[in-house]
């Protein structure tokens, strides 16, 4: 069982490159989420979305773009880096009914801006 | 804004020892209240909890929810090296389908 997978698992950006996360699911679930996790913050929420060709900001959605075109895939991209978004990423999801049970994560990215 | 309160911060424990987590929030709509682990990766799923009083029990950790005071305990007993985690409080507000994380409590368990 695959769950959720994100790709890639590490990456190095410089300033100002731009850059996408892929996050795939294949438990059909409606509900997907990108969250940030840097020291001190705990996990942050970039953007969610409740189903295919939705999407929604989250609590810190600024330097962020995400697409859901396929039910299965959430994107998240970086238009230009910056080392303020230096963090790990993590992608999740869960059915309507199951997301008060909690979301299925995908194992994170590491991204350094340098 | 939702908020969400852990303590301690880190928690430096013997095996054997027993431990509680403190876990206080604000959120509206509340719907239930989740408890994760996180070692190297991903956070893991440990409980999910919606009424007050209700105890849950796994094995050696159990977990108290205070809908009233807006707090939650998690209780590790007889802990163990493995228990080393960090551990996030996660209340679930169903108005916006979306969980708030607290910053979590590092645990270090010592041999």
């Amino acid at each position: 069982n695959a769950g959720v997978t994100q790709t890639p698992k590490f990456r190095v950006l410089k300033t100002g490159q731009s850059m996408t996360l892929l996050c795939a699911q294949d438990m059909n679930h409606e509900y997907m989420y990108w969250y940030r996790q840097d020291p001190g913050m705990g996990l942050r929420l970039i953007h969610y979305s409740v189903g295919e060709g939705t999407t929604a900001k989250g609590e810190v959605p600024d330097g962020y773009n995400v697409s859901r075109l396929k039910k299965q895939n959430f994107l998240l991209g970086l238009e230009s880096a910056a080392p303020s978004q230096t963090s790990v990423y993590f992608c999740a999801s869960s059915s309507p009914e199951g997301a008060s049970y909690g979301y299925t994560f995908g194992s994170g990215t590491r991204l350094t801006v340098v | 804004e939702d908020k969400v309160v852990q303590s301690p911060l880190s928690l430096v424990v013997h095996e054997g020892d027993t431990v509680t987590l403190n876990c206080s929030y604000e959120v509206t709509n509340f719907r239930s209240l989740l408890w994760y682990k996180q070692e190297k990766k991903a956070p893991t799923f440990l409980f999910m909890l919606t009424s007050s009083g209700i105890e849950k029990k796994s094995g050696r950790l159990s977990s108290i929810l205070d809908k009233k005071e807006l707090f939650s305990i998690l209780n590790i007993t007889a802990t163990q090296t493995g228990d080393s985690a960090i551990y996030l409080c996660a209340p679930y507000s169903g108005g916006y389908q979306k969980v708030t994380f607290g910053i979590g409590t590092k645990l270090q368990v010592i041999p």
